[in-house]
């Protein structure tokens, strides 16, 4: 099994602020990697895949990168809606997710 | 505009057999490429991969949970079964149904239905 670890596991930042969230793979995923936000009572909702790719409609303050086992996500400039929880996601083999980032106000 | 939506029920009781249907528009299963997969949540915790089904009737099963998990499709009625045997109160989750759409090689859960909770309990 591949297992995806996120870091950290809550985030305190502040709107405006630029906001960086780690996602390492047990092993080599190459870019099968995708980001998901999660508000609560809410289904995930798909930001980027293949690991810096950005889903149509999503905002362009989000930017993800990497390769390999180590990839990040970045929140360029932290507005009200982004206060979420975060999950990476391996597609390499079968798919797994992260534990998840809790973004919350500081 | 695609929809899922998960439906089954809210309440079950240990060792019974879950199942669970997403009804899904939009988008078809015959449809080269097309997959729907099942993804579940425990209260407060972290999203777990359970099943997905492909266009081509190919399916995977999460390694730790396959010897449970039952997932077939009905293409003409645009729905996906997922059955979980044997449940315990720790399958208690919300059970999300999504799209899974290739890109590149690989697929990715792009639309995802409301989710339906499920709780197991005497």
């Amino acid at each position: 099994d591949i297992q995806m670890t996120q870091s950290p596991s809550t985030l305190s930042a502040s709107v405006g602020d630029r906001v960086t969230i780690t996602c390492r793979a047990s092993q080599a995923i190459n870019t099968w990697l995708a980001w998901y936000q999660q508000k609560p009572g809410k289904a995930p909702k798909l930001l980027i895949y293949q690991a810096s790719s950005l889903e149509s409609g999503v905002p362009s303050r989000f930017s993800g990168s990497g390769s390999g086992t180590e990839f990040t996500l970045t929140i360029s400039s932290l507005e009200p809606d982004d206060f979420a929880t975060y999950y990476c996601q391996q597609y390499n083999l079968y798919w797994t997710f992260g534990q998840g980032t809790k973004v919350e106000l500081k | 505009q695609i929809t899922l939506k998960e439906a089954g029920p809210t309440l079950v009781k240990p060792t019974q057999t879950l199942t669970l249907t997403c009804t899904f528009s939009g988008f078809s299963l015959s449809s080269t490429g097309a997959g729907v997969g099942w993804i579940r949540q425990p209260p407060g915790k972290a999203l777990e991969w359970l099943a997905l089904i492909y266009w081509n009737n190919n399916h995977h099963y999460s390694p730790s949970l396959k010897s449970r998990l039952t997932i077939t499709k009905d293409t003409s009625k645009n729905q996906v079964v997922l059955r979980l045997t044997n449940m315990d109160p720790v399958d208690s989750a919300t059970y999300y149904c999504a799209r899974a759409a290739l890109f590149g090689a690989g697929s990715v859960f792009d639309s995802w239905g409301q989710g339906t909770l499920v709780t197991v309990s005497p």
